[in-house]
């Protein structure tokens, strides 16, 4: 059975400062999706990542695949306060019809 | 530019009362999804339809049906709604490739008295 862990669960930061959320899974997969969700609001999607060693960028995020370790990392750099947000990583379980496993989600606030 | 479109947007039923939820979709997507997002818990696949005419259960279908009434719309049916059915129901569709993102609505928030 698929398992996908998020680390940490809730994280607090200072605008500016960088840090990295953690997404481990415990079963073969290539293909893993990254999301944010603002409070009340639908889920957006930030990365798909289909290939170990993906590397992926928009503006203050970065989104990488190692799929040997069975990990994918979402760097924030020098956060600012519109990053706060759920952010959540989803694999892929790699049966016909595409059927992803979340993780509970990273709550991300930045205090400015 | 619709996206996907969810009906109701909040609800409140009583214990055994079924009600059932709307989703459709205008991307022309083959698969669509049924989840629950409960706090600390993330994501949980109900119920999925990977093409029209066919559904399969997820993580979590007990207490829930679907219908895949056309490629647009897939439905989602509580026949005897359980407190511990209060969640928040997204519905998204996608692509047969997984090179897609699934898409999602604005949710269903949905309270079981």
């Amino acid at each position: 059975e698929l398992k996908v862990e998020q680390n940490p669960l809730f994280l607090s930061m200072q605008e500016g400062k960088n840090y990295t959320i953690y997404c481990n899974y415990s079963t073969t997969s290539d293909r893993l999706y990254w999301y944010r969700q603002d409070p009340g609001k639908s889920l957006e999607s930030l990365f798909v990542l289909l290939s170990n060693g993906a590397v992926k960028q928009e503006g203050r995020l970065m989104a990488s695949l190692d799929t040997k370790a069975r990990l994918s990392t979402l760097h924030i750099t020098a956060a600012v306060h519109d990053l706060s947000a759920t952010y959540f990583c989803a694999v892929d379980r790699g049966e016909y019809g595409n059927k992803l496993v979340f993780g509970a989600g990273t709550i991300l606030r930045v205090k400015s | 530019n619709a996206g996907v479109t969810q009906t109701p947007k909040f609800q409140v039923l009583k214990t055994g009362q079924s009600m059932t939820l709307q989703c459709a979709q205008d991307m022309n997507h083959n698969s669509m999804y049924w989840y629950r997002q409960d706090p600390g818990m993330g994501l949980r696949l109900i119920y999925y339809s990977a093409s029209e005419g066919t559904t399969d259960k997820g993580e979590v279908p007990n207490g829930y049906n679907v219908s895949r009434l056309n490629k647009r719309e897939f439905s989602l049916r509580l026949e005897s709604a359980a407190p511990s059915q209060t969640s928040v129901y997204f519905c998204a569709s996608g692509g047969i490739y997984s090179n897609q993102p699934q898409h999602f609505g604005d949710g269903t928030r949905l309270s079981i008295l």
